[in-house]
């Protein structure tokens, strides 16, 4: 069965920054995008981006631009999404996503498969 | 602010119905397909619609997604406790080139 682990929660220090890793298996990791969205405490769902765990390419929301790096280690069939210079805001639940997209995975498909969570805490 | 517009609360008796609008424009919902996600307190979201009306496998049919024009919606019918949830709605809108979510519904099963 599919299964998106994700690793522990995080405590970090404002400016610093987080890495966050979503193992996957019960799928070939390669044939489906990877999305990352986040939850701040008590709000909705943000969209950051994606990986396409094929290719290695990415498209990030422009918020994240230039803040966000997502990567991913085929061997190990595991995605990366790193954040940097964290603020007090950026204190949140990262989920990442599987998209399945019969087509068009740029901007197509939908979340069928999501990993537990992660709550990164940014505090001084 | 998000882009898609839900109610933030609905609520209904055990049994009953209750419809979730998901509002938007022709640069999301109106060209794209919608799909809907049940949070349950303390867990990650869960796909329950996909391509504006269509059930994963699992999901009962007592869910149903419907669309028009720049308008979606999610129907919940025979009502359980367990239905008490987050429901978000979200699509890829043209215009940002993002993915985008509702703000979420909280519905409450009196």
């Amino acid at each position: 069965q599919v299964q998106l682990v994700q690793s522990g929660a995080e405590v970090k220090k404002p400016g610093a920054s987080v890495k966050v890793s979503c193992k996957a298996s019960g799928y070939t990791f390669t044939g489906y995008y990877m999305h990352w969205v986040r939850q701040a405490p008590g709000q909705g769902l943000e969209w950051m981006g994606w990986i396409n765990p094929n290719s290695g390419g990415t498209n990030y929301a422009q918020k994240f631009q230039g803040w966000v790096t997502m990567t991913r280690d085929t061997s190990i069939s595991t995605a990366y999404m790193e954040l940097s210079r964290l603020r007090s805001d950026d204190t949140a639940v990262y989920y990442c996503a599987r998209a399945y997209c019969g087509g068009d995975c740029y901007s197509g498909g939908y979340f069928d498969y999501w990993g537990q969570g992660t709550l990164v805490t940014v505090s001084s | 602010q998000s882009v898609l517009t839900q109610p933030p609360s609905v609520s209904a008796a055990p049994g009953q119905k209750v419809t979730i609008s998901c509002s938007g424009s022709s640069s999301n919902i109106g060209n794209n397909y919608v799909s809907w996600y049940q949070q349950l307190p303390g867990t990650a979201p869960k796909l329950l619609i996909y391509d504006n009306n269509k059930r994963p496998s699992g999901i009962p049919d007592r869910f149903s997604g419907s669309k028009s024009g720049t308008s979606a919606t999610l129907g919940i019918t025979g009502l359980q406790t367990g239905d008490e949830a987050d429901y978000y709605c979200g699509t890829w809108d043209s215009s940002l080139s993002a993915r985008v979510f509702g703000g979420g519904t909280k519905l409450t099963v009196l």
